[in-house]
């Protein structure tokens, strides 16, 4: 089955600095990957997602890039902000037409955003 | 507010135990999806059902069982419960037409004691 690696695990960055997460994934048949970030005490939101016929998409200060070949993809957060802190996770699925197909996620990456 | 509504938020019940755990999908949504997250872990798969069948199957334990009803709400059922059984558990659901990604509910938190 489909296993999905995230990088790093922990990460604290400055206040207004760039933040990424780096994710991997083994099934060469993956063609959706989101992105969710979970606060304390809530369930996972999704922020922004990817889909194999894409490279990058962005939406405001949050971007993803995705490497099919490579089989990689990344969150970039640029001018962090104190509420960006939280746990983010990257998953991927073999999605289809129909039934839908589950989500696998990475280990997750706490980000802290110091003033 | 997600759609996903979970409940209880929180329970806490003794080892050898049986709960049930309850979970309504966002209007709309046919495919139910239940994950575990314990303590500084990630999201575990446990089963998947679409429009009432079950569509997938994770590390769910034996003494775990899921069904999905005519009313697309979904039920989790947890026996014979043991200490390292404690976590969060966590309903999403999706529209299950087209590849998208899941609306999760705020979880269930599971202590035994």
């Amino acid at each position: 089955g489909e296993n999905v690696e995230q990088h790093p695990s922990t990460l604290s960055v400055q206040e207004g600095d760039s933040a990424v997460i780096k994710c991997t994934y083994s099934d060469s048949a993956s063609n959706y990957f989101p992105w969710y970030k979970q606060e304390l005490g809530k369930g996972p939101q999704l922020i922004i997602d990817i889909r194999s016929n894409v490279g990058e998409k962005k939406d405001q200060r949050i971007a993803v890039t995705l490497n099919k070949t490579a089989k990689h993809f990344s969150l970039h957060i640029t001018e962090t902000q104190p509420e960006d802190s939280a746990v983010y996770f990257c998953a991927a699925s073999k999605g289809n037409t129909g039934t839908a197909s589950k989500l696998t996620f990475g280990t997750g990456t706490r980000l802290q955003v110091t003033l | 507010d997600s759609g996903v509504t979970q409940t209880p938020k929180h329970l806490i019940t003794a080892t050898g135990q049986r709960v049930t755990l309850r979970c309504s999908p966002r209007s709309g949504d046919l495919s139910v999806y239940w994950y575990q997250q314990s303590l500084d872990q990630g999201l575990q798969f446990l089963i998947q059902y679409y429009n009432g069948e079950e569509r997938a199957k994770g590390n769910i334990l034996e003494r775990f069982s899921a069904q999905q009803f005519p009313d697309l709400h979904s039920e989790l059922n947890l026996s014979s419960l043991e200490l390292g059984d404690s976590a969060l558990y966590f309903c999403a659901s999706s529209l299950g037409q087209s590849t998208g990604g899941y609306t999760f509910g705020s979880g269930t938190r599971l202590t035994v004691v």
